[in-house]
């Protein structure tokens, strides 16, 4: 089974609004990448928080990761149209170098 | 864009035969991932490999083979095609001298197996 799992599956928001994705994991990780994916395209790294982090912004995203829930989530704020994709949570363990997905959260603003 | 290169970008194939997919980097990145994506299962590891000549499994690695003869180059085998495997694969790189860091994506092989 996956180490990631999103919730919501999908979300659909009206241009403007906040979109908030969350990771559930199941083992202790290195670190936690936020990725994102166009229709038919390859994946974008958009962020990367470790174990002992618990907060980080990037423009308009904010990532937490509370290591003892094992959960992080994305926050997009202001979100745009163009933000429509696919996100993706993966981790990362100290004790090999696999990177693991999770199913991902589709999500659709609205003009 | 990270120097990464899928090969072929789509193929059809008859189930049994055996196919191969190349990802080519330019980036000298030490790690290299397959992974196969499929509706409603977000991104599943096949293999990946440390190293030329080091690889190892991933969640997804049943009927699939790996090699790495050239740090720039990682290629997928599947022995023996069946219908299971038609599917989006995606080749990923990536380099850490002080840990994990991102991963670059190439930008898929479409593979329908008939």
């Amino acid at each position: 089974s996956q180490q990631g799992e999103e919730d919501p599956q999908a979300l659909s928001i009206q241009e403007g609004e906040n979109a908030t994705m969350n990771c559930s994991y199941k083992t202790s990780i290195n670190n936690l990448q936020w990725y994102r994916q166009n229709s038919g395209r390859g994946l974008v790294h958009l962020i990367l928080i470790r174990s002992n982090e618990r907060e980080k912004h990037s423009g308009r995203l904010r990532v937490t990761l509370d290591t003892s829930k094992k959960s992080s989530s994305l926050l997009i704020t202001a979100s745009r149209a163009a933000d429509t994709a696919s996100y993706f949570c993966a981790t990362g363990t100290d004790s090999s170098y696999k990177l693991i997905f999770g199913s991902g959260t589709r999500l659709l603003v609205r003009p | 864009d990270a120097g990464i290169t899928q090969s072929p970008r789509h193929k059809v194939t008859e189930t049994g035969t055996p196919v191969t997919l190349r990802c080519h980097q330019t980036e000298n990145h030490r790690y290299m991932y397959w992974y196969r994506q499929d509706p409603g299962h977000g991104l599943r590891l096949i293999h990946y490999s440390y190293g030329v000549k080091d690889t190892d499994k991933g969640e997804v690695s049943d009927g699939y083979s790996v090699s790495r003869s050239k740090t720039e180059d990682f290629l997928l085998t599947l022995e023996s095609a069946t219908s299971s495997q038609t599917s989006v694969y995606f080749c990923a790189i990536s380099e850490s001298t002080q840990g994990w860091a991102e991963a670059f994506f190439g930008q898929g092989t479409r593979l329908t197996v008939v």
